[in-house]
Parts: C-alpha cells; sequence; structure tokens
C-alpha cells in the first residue's frame, strides 16, 4: 500500500472550515484514498473515501487532485466534537480482509 | 445492532499469563481484524481473517494467536504475556463488497502487562 505524509497537528476555530491535507505521491491507479478519524480513547470511525473524483457526505468533503498524488478532507463547519486524530490512509479496491495501514495522522484542534 | 463488542475493557497481566481478549459482530461481516495501538502511535494490524476457518497475520503477529471458528466472533489469544504486549487492542469488521469495505471498529481493550 502507498505511504502517506500528513501535518502531525492542525488548528481550527470552532464553525470555520477545517483543511486537512495528505500527499500519497506514490499511489497505484487501482488504490482509494480513506479517511479514518480517532477521537480520543475511542476506535477509528470511518469518514470518505474516494478515488479520484470529489467526494462529498454528510460528515466531510474529500477532494483529490487531478494528478491523484495529494488530497484533502474537508470539515465545513468544525465542532469541538470534531477534535480528533485524522488518518489518511491509500489501499487498493480489492483488499482482501479489509486491511488498513496507519500512519501517524493529524491531530486536529478545534478551538472556541 | 450492537456492532462490534470488545471484553473485557481494561485487564492488567502479569508477565508470562495468558488470556484471551474477545471480539464478536453482529452485522454478518467476513472480515475481521486485530490492531494494536501504543501511546502516540498509530494503529498497527495484528492478525487478519477473511471468513470464518481463515485467517493471517498482519504488520505485528508475534506473540498473538488467533482463531474464527464462527462468523461473529475473533478472539485474540496472548500465551505467554510480556510488557512489551501493553498496549490497546482494537477490533474491526467489514463486509467483503467490492467498494463498501468501510471498517468498524470497537470500543477497544486496554491492556496493561507488569
Amino acid at each position: 500500500d502507498a505511504k502517506t505524509t500528513q501535518p502531525p497537528s492542525m488548528d481550527c476555530a470552532e464553525g470555520r472550515a477545517a483543511n486537512l491535507p495528505c500527499n500519497h505521491s506514490t499511489i497505484s491507479g487501482n488504490e482509494y484514498v480513506y479517511w479514518y478519524r480517532q477521537i480520543h480513547s475511542q476506535g477509528p470511525q470511518y469518514i470518505i473515501h474516494g478515488l479520484k473524483n470529489n467526494e462529498t457526505n454528510e460528515m466531510a468533503s474529500l477532494i483529490i487532485t487531478e494528478d491523484r498524488k495529494s488530497s484533502t478532507l474537508i470539515l465545513p463547519h468544525a465542532t469541538l466534537r470534531d477534535t480528533a486524530v485524522y488518518y489518511c490512509i491509500v489501499r487498493p479496491l480489492y483488499n482482501q480482509g479489509g486491511k488498513l495501514i496507519f500512519g501517524q495522522g493529524t491531530e486536529l484542534s478545534v478551538k472556541p | 445492532n450492537a456492532g462490534v463488542t470488545q471484553t473485557p475493557k481494561f485487564q492488567v497481566l502479569k508477565t508470562g499469563q495468558s488470556m484471551t481478549l474477545q471480539c464478536a459482530q453482529d452485522m454478518n461481516h467476513e472480515y475481521m481484524s486485530w490492531y494494536r495501538q501504543d501511546p502516540g502511535m498509530g494503529l498497527r494490524l495484528i492478525h487478519y481473517s477473511v471468513g470464518a476457518g481463515i485467517t493471517d497475520q498482519g504488520e505485528v503477529p508475534n506473540g498473538y494467536n488467533v482463531s474464527r471458528s464462527t462468523t461473529e466472533d475473533f478472539p485474540l489469544r496472548l500465551l505467554s504475556a510480556a510488557p512489551s504486549q501493553t498496549s490497546v487492542y482494537f477490533c474491526a469488521s467489514s463486509y467483503s463488497g467490492q467498494n463498501t469495505d468501510t471498517q468498524y471498529f470497537g470500543p477497544g481493550t486496554r491492556l496493561t502487562v507488569l
């Protein structure tokens, strides 16, 4: 699976958009970009995933560059409850066992 | 649905003791896996299973055994606990459908080995 690079930490003001970047310059054509988050002491939670088109769901938006070497997770109106570690993971679509390889992630602090 | 459940929530062991961490899911997911998370680190895959009777090793399998006799359960066994196995253990499950294998994680078991 391709390696990802994320900033170790970021701050965001409550109510503002949080934009979390991820570099995955060695991503292969059959690899998807997944985002999970882990709120303190809890199990990770799935947020969103995509291949090459931008994706949006009730939690967030995912913007993937045209060359697919980087992506940005957008939380449109961050709240204090969005404070968590956010993991960007790239993996093949056909991943037997659903295995995830976690990096260090970005620790997002949403401040009042 | 209860989702993914793990027991116990907390456990303290002495070096050399054995124990089994329990994981169960009620979503009829084929895939199940175990991860460990050390302080300040991301999760690392220990073992995983693609279905009943089938298991395989992940990144850090040494010191752990697994079996998958039913779709619902995926226990993790520590045969002889060591202080290096002090960690938080997460179990996860997912459906095996194409492009839909979102992982669902349990609440974790916090293990301390003295």
